[in-house]
């Protein structure tokens, strides 16, 4: 089936610092990638559409300039965190359709703690 | 604004037995409904989906019923089993995002007992 891989897994980082986060479709192109964001014991919320080979579309009140992202390939989109603070800190997941009408797959998640 | 509300945070169910989980949906745009579920530090497995020309959806002992004059959609799972425990969330999309961007709900953990 459809494999969605996300890395790293977990990240420690000080406040100030920047923090890159790698989606990958494993076995099928996806031209559209999407990032959410969990915080504990909440929903997932829906941050960013990430597009190949163009801008990202960004969800209301999410800040572009602090969450970059960038969709340089069909199998690869990466979400960089620049100079997190500790509400940040959270779990970033992100997902992507494979082609046909298949449901979205998700990633394993990234637990981002700023500290 | 929640447009997916599952107002049940968590739901208890003994082994063998049937376990419902429900959700209810504001926005009449959305036309596409899915299930997932989500252990800890995990990314959401998708489970089932329906479309909203449906009423019903089986997959297994998984099964989706819609009612759309009530936005209402629910999660049946028979029999339960214990590798059933997780948080489960429902999903909509609305009409011609074709399931791409999904608005979740806020989750409800099952623990099925033995």
């Amino acid at each position: 089936g459809a494999v969605v891989s996300q890395h790293p897994s977990w990240v420690i980082c000080k406040s100030g610092t920047s923090v890159k986060i790698e989606c990958r479709s494993l076995d099928f192109q996806a031209t559209t990638m999407f990032w959410y964001r969990q915080f504990p014991k909440q929903s997932l919320m829906l941050m960013a559409t990430s597009n190949e080979g163009s801008k990202a579309t960004y969800e209301q009140g999410v800040e572009k300039d602090k969450f970059l992202i960038n969709h340089a390939s069909l199998t690869l989109s990466t979400l960089t965190v620049t100079s997190a603070h500790p509400e940040d800190s959270s779990f970033y997941i992100c997902s992507a359709r494979p082609p046909g009408f298949a449901p979205l797959h998700f990633g394993n998640g990234t637990r981002l703690t700023v500290t | 604004d929640q447009q997916v509300k599952q107002n049940s945070p968590s739901l208890s169910v003994q082994e063998g037995r049937i376990s419902i989980l429900n959700c209810d949906y504001t926005n009449s745009m959305f036309d596409y409904f899915l299930w997932y579920k989500k252990y800890p530090a995990e990314g959401p497995t998708f489970l089932i989906s329906i479309s909203s020309i449906k009423d019903k959806n089986e997959d297994g002992r998984f099964t989706v019923f819609l009612n759309k004059s009530a936005k209402h959609l629910s999660l049946h799972i028979v029999p339960s089993q214990p590798g059933d425990s997780a948080v489960y969330f429902c999903a909509a999309s609305l009409r011609g995002n074709q399931g791409g961007k999904l608005i979740f709900g806020q989750g409800t953990e099952l623990s099925v007992k033995p």
